[in-house]
């Protein structure tokens, strides 16, 4: 068990829509990152935090993301406006004390965008 | 260049068979390197770092190549429940940063 929760686990939205995903953390943490995965593309890095903060959010595709780390058991990530090209699976996932770069994974938000 | 590489597979193999996935990697710089694991509809999960010497977990054993920039992973006796998707895993030069490939599909058949 990585100690991450996600919601929804599921979400079907029309284009244009907002979208929120959110990443709960149950258990201590190193840093925290959000990955997309689609068939074309494979998992790709969006962004990730060190204590709360922004270190690398050149992974997010355009200004319609944006993601926040407010405390340090929660996250979000936001896509407004929605578009097609946006489905996906997004994972949160978090590296944790000793085990340094290795990183456990949530179970996912499986993202429609009609 | 793609920073990770690996052959998207699908490997079908019969029960019992050896199968072997090579990845190589762009970054000479990277220092971790790792195997993940992924079910079907499922998130990635860690199967076993890779060691500069070579490591061995069961019937799984991992290596290393630094100077060609490749890593491997062995699969012994392959069972039914090895089917899945291998992801190939290195970071990035600033802590934190991992780089997976897309992934070999493998499909262990009776």
């Amino acid at each position: 068990d990585a100690g991450v929760i996600q919601s929804p686990r599921h979400e079907v939205t029309e284009m244009g829509q907002e979208v929120t995903l959110r990443c709960k953390l149950i258990s201590g943490h190193n840093s925290l990152f959000w990955y997309r995965q689609t068939m074309m593309r494979g998992l790709e890095l969006l962004i990730y935090f060190n204590n709360n903060v922004p270190i690398d959010d050149s992974g997010m595709p355009e200004d319609r993301f944006s993601a926040k780390m407010p405390n340090a058991s929660f996250s979000t990530l936001k896509i407004q406006p929605s578009e097609p090209r946006d489905s996906a699976v997004y994972f949160c996932a978090i590296s944790r004390g000793s085990s340094g770069n290795t990183i456990y994974f949530g179970e996912g938000s499986w993202l429609t965008v009609v | 260049r793609k920073e990770v590489e690996q052959d998207p597979g699908p490997f079908n193999v019969p029960e019992g068979a050896t199968v072997a996935f090579n990845c190589t990697y762009s970054n000479s710089a990277s220092q971790s390197f790792f195997w993940y694991r992924q079910d079907c509809r499922k998130e990635p999960k860690l199967l076993m770092s890779v060691y500069s010497s070579g490591n061995e977990d069961g019937r799984f054993t991992a290596q290393l190549n630094r100077a060609s920039q490749y890593i491997s992973l062995l699969i012994r006796d392959s069972k039914l429940s090895d089917s899945a998707t291998y992801l190939c895993v290195v970071n990035r030069r600033s802590q934190g940063n991992l780089i997976f490939g897309k992934g070999t599909k493998l499909s262990v058949k009776p």
